[in-house]
């Protein structure tokens, strides 16, 4: 199947720093990304979707001035936090479609540990 | 994107079949029903997807009611490496298109 990669796999940062987390697509190519967080005992909750070469879509609810979404390529997205705190210690996951079209299944990359201190 | 209901946990015997059960009863009849899981601290892993037939792959089988309002999710012989959260989504075909993750179902594998 297609694989998607993150980088970092975990991070640790102080507060009031800025951390970047990349998300890849190896194998494929990718118009739509897609960022979720997900918190302890909790499900994924999408942040944003990502559109190559136009602004990023968030969710109600998502700070799109402190999580900057960049989709410069078909195969790369990155999200900064900004002016990290320790309530925005989570996982972080980004999936990737390797096609448009009806019933194309997302592809999700490994996560990424954000801990804030 | 209409919502699916499972149930909360279950468990197996390991070399038993799994069948995880789910509820889409306010499904539209061009989303599609998505089956992920996640095994604990990693990304969600697609495990398979159909529209109204029933469907198989190398991991599972997804058998859908004639009305789509529910599905099964079949495991055919369980082992431990499949304790995980199961989540069954619908979705709407597109690429832009959104997966909105539930709670979904925890399954325990025992030995």
């Amino acid at each position: 199947g297609a694989v998607v990669s993150q980088h970092p796999s975990w991070v640790i940062c102080k507060s009031g720093t800025s951390v970047k987390i990349e998300c890849r697509s190896l194998d494929f190519q990718a118009t739509t990304m897609f960022w979720y967080r997900q918190f302890p005992k909790q499900s994924l909750m999408l942040m944003a979707t990502s559109n190559e070469g136009s602004k990023a879509t968030y969710e109600q609810g998502v700070e799109k001035d402190k999580f900057l979404i960049n989709h410069a390529s078909l195969t790369l997205s990155t999200l900064t936090v900004t002016s990290a705190h320790p309530e925005d210690s989570s996982f972080y996951i980004c999936s990737a479609n390797p096609y448009s079209g009806h019933g194309r299944e997302q592809y999700f990359g490994p996560g990424t540990r954000l801990t804030v201190t | 994107d209409a919502k699916t209901t499972q149930p909360p946990s279950m468990d197996c015997a390991e070399g038993r079949a799994a069948n995880l059960p789910c509820n889409h009863s306010t499904i539209s009849g061009n989303e599609y029903v998505y089956w992920y899981r996640q095994i604990h601290s990693q990304g969600p892993q697609y495990i398979i997807h159909g529209l109204k037939n029933n469907e198989t792959n190398e991991m599972a089988s997804l058998i859908i009611t004639e009305d789509r309002k529910s599905s099964t999710l079949i495991l055919p012989h369980a082992t431990l490496r499949d304790t995980a959260v199961y989540y069954c989504i619908v979705r709407k075909p597109g690429a832009n298109s959104k997966l909105t993750f539930g709670k979904g179902i925890t399954l325990s594998v025992r030995p």
